[in-house]
């Protein structure tokens, strides 16, 4: 079965310092992740995923995500925090081993707030 | 950009009665989905559906609620008779089915029930 952790519920910085957001998986096959942003009422904006090759994958606004194997790992960052990256931030996972119809696995959520 | 679009945006309910989720999905993807998200929390898997029938469900997705495609660019959730804990976003979405490409949601519709 395919899980997400995100163990932060809320990550509050101050704008122009650099962000992290943490996300590790599980699943049995190979993983395929993706990052979500929500912004206040509204739906789940795709940022990046990662499916295979270079391990740091770059998304949209400036987020960047970087895949680490060893640890299970897929944290989303950005150099420079705005206050309008203020949202809910998303990490989801599919089994690459299953088909594509395998609907993606969210993690709970973790509520960024940039401070000005 | 090609998007999913849903509607209504916001539906108030009285418990016991049937709600009808309308979506369209982005039309070249063959796959559909449901997914819930309880105000602010995880967005919670309920249904997939693919060449008019469901592919996988949740536990979520019990008796009270069905999935119709009944022509050929709506996706509709059906809800036959709410009950209080029903009140959440609900969001469609939709994929070309290919493994490493991401699913595209809509702007979500969120269900009150009194």
């Amino acid at each position: 079965a395919q899980s997400v952790a995100q163990p932060e519920d809320q990550v509050n910085v101050a704008e122009g310092n650099p962000l992290t957001v943490k996300c590790t998986y599980s699943v049995s096959g190979n993983p395929y992740l993706f990052w979500y942003v929500q912004y206040p009422n509204r739906g789940l904006q795709f940022l990046l995923k990662y499916i295979t090759g270079d391990n740091l994958v770059k998304g949209s606004y400036g987020f960047e995500a970087e895949f680490n194997k060893s640890q299970t790992s897929f944290h989303l960052k950005k150099p420079s925090a705005l206050v309008s990256d203020s949202a809910l931030y998303f990490c989801a996972v599919r089994d690459g081993a299953n088909s594509g119809n395998t609907p993606l696995v969210f993690g709970k959520g973790t509520r960024l707030s940039v401070i000005a | 950009e090609p998007e999913v679009t849903q509607t209504p945006s916001h539906q108030v309910t009285q418990m016991g009665q049937e709600v009808i989720l309308r979506c369209v999905p982005i039309s070249n993807h063959l796959y559909f989905y449901w997914y819930r998200q309880i105000l602010g929390q995880k967005v919670e898997f309920l249904v997939s559906f693919y060449n008019n029938e469901i592919s996988e469900k949740s536990e979520i997705f019990d008796d009270q609620f069905s999935v119709e495609r009944p022509d050929g660019s709506n996706f509709t959730l059906k809800i036959r008779s709410t009950k209080l804990e029903d009140s959440a976003m609900y969001f469609c979405a939709s994929s070309d089915g290919q493994v490493s490409t991401e699913a595209f949601f809509g702007q979500g519709t969120r269900l009150t029930v009194v």
